[in-house]
Formats: C-alpha cells, structure tokens, sequence
C-alpha cells in the first residue's frame, strides 16, 4: 500500500544543534515529494518540494531536504536550528498514478533555548 | 493576496447531525482539496476537485460528500455525524494539483 513513515514523532535539540527528520514512503512508482510545516497557532505550510532533477532541494528558512531514490526516502536537514523552527513538520508524497497526497504522522520539533 | 479561506472556524454538533464546511481557494487556483486531521496524525486526503470536477476520493464513507463552485470555492457536506468525525477539517488550494496551500481549518467537535 502506498504510504509515509516519520519514525520521529518527537525530537527535542538545543539552539544551534544540526536537525535531521526521516521520511521514508513505500514503492510505488513516480512520486512528487513535500515537507510541510506547521508552527503553532498557524497552518500548514510548505517548507520545500521535490518533483525532478537535483536531488537535493532548497526550501525556506534554511531548511533543505535529499532525495535517495534507492532508500525511498526525503529526509529534512538543517545545519543549525533556532527556537522559531519549534513546530510540527509534515512530510508528504503523491504518487503519479495517484491524484492524492498522503501525509506522514508528523515529527513534533522542540528546540531547547 | 488572501490566502485560503474556511469558514466557520468552529462547529459543535450532535451525533447523527449534518454539517458543511466552506472554503475559498486562492485566486487563480482551480484545484481544491479536504483532509481530515486528527489530533497527533497527519492529515488524511478526503477529496480533491479540479475545474469542479472529482479528481480523486480517499477512504472516508459515502456520508462525506463535497462539490466544488464555479468560482471554484468549495463545500464539505459529513451526513449522520459520528463522534469519531471529531477533527479539524483542512482545506487546500492548488495550482498545478500537486503544491497544496492550506487553508487555517474548521474545527469540528461532534458531541
């Protein structure tokens, strides 16, 4: 069955301390992949997606993520993390035969001050 | 521009009522989803319309229905609510189908 593991749910670093959140999705053919954020109070929204080409991909706020095609997964990383990246973060595929897209459990981030 | 908007913000219902939940999507945006999100899980794909058209169903009962306007904004209609409708109900707007751009939420408390 098509879906999406965040083996994280919470993840607790001190300011400064390099951040790495797994996302692993099952086989399933061509799929579009998203980090999602949501900090409290406030909707969800995106962080960086990858559709083709460079494997490593570029979001907001400093945030990047890789695509490993032969591990399946979409791990989130950033060198150094702040208080303000205190959040829930959401990854997301959509696989090509599919119009949906499924969503992980989420990964709670608290970040120490 | 405005962003997504979903109205009401809250809703407390009755079990075995019905409910329908509004959202306008981004200007210019043709497609329109709805997740359901339960407390600590991610949100789940109930629906997608596109050009007011079903694109795509998730594994939710026949009590859930929902069309899209031409202007493009959208309902939710949940019939015979059951307490495990208890959830916050998201909607998203998209361009290309795929970058989903969501909505605050409608909080839904069936009693």
């Amino acid at each position: 069955a098509q879906s999406v593991s965040q083996h994280n749910h919470h993840v607790i670093l001190s300011e400064a301390a390099s951040l790495e959140l797994g996302c692993n999705y099952s086989y399933g053919g061509t799929v579009n992949l998203f980090w999602y954020v949501q900090y409290p109070g406030q909707h969800l929204q995106l962080l960086l997606k990858y559709f083709s080409g460079d494997p490593l991909v570029k979001g907001i706020k400093g945030f990047e993520a890789e695509f490993i095609k032969s591990k399946f997964s979409f791990n989130l990383r950033k060198p150094s993390v702040q208080w303000s990246d205190t959040a829930e973060y959401f990854c997301a595929v959509r696989y090509s035969s599919a119009s949906k897209i499924i969503f992980g459990s989420g990964t709670r981030l608290s970040i120490r001050p | 521009d405005a962003g997504v908007t979903q109205s009401p913000t809250h809703l407390i219902k009755t079990r075995g009522q019905h409910v329908t939940l509004r959202c306008s999507p981004i200007s210019g945006h043709k497609s329109v989803s709805w997740y359901q999100q339960v407390l600590g899980q991610g949100p789940q794909f109930i629906f997608q319309y596109y050009e007011k058209e079903e694109r795509g169903r998730g594994n939710f009962p026949d009590r859930f229905s929902a069309r899209q306007f031409p202007n493009y904004s959208s309902e939710l209609n949940v019939n015979a609510l059951l307490l495990g409708d208890s959830a916050l109900y998201l909607c998203a707007s998209s361009l290309d189908g795929d970058t989903q751009y969501f909505g605050p939420g409608t909080r839904l408390t069936v009693l």
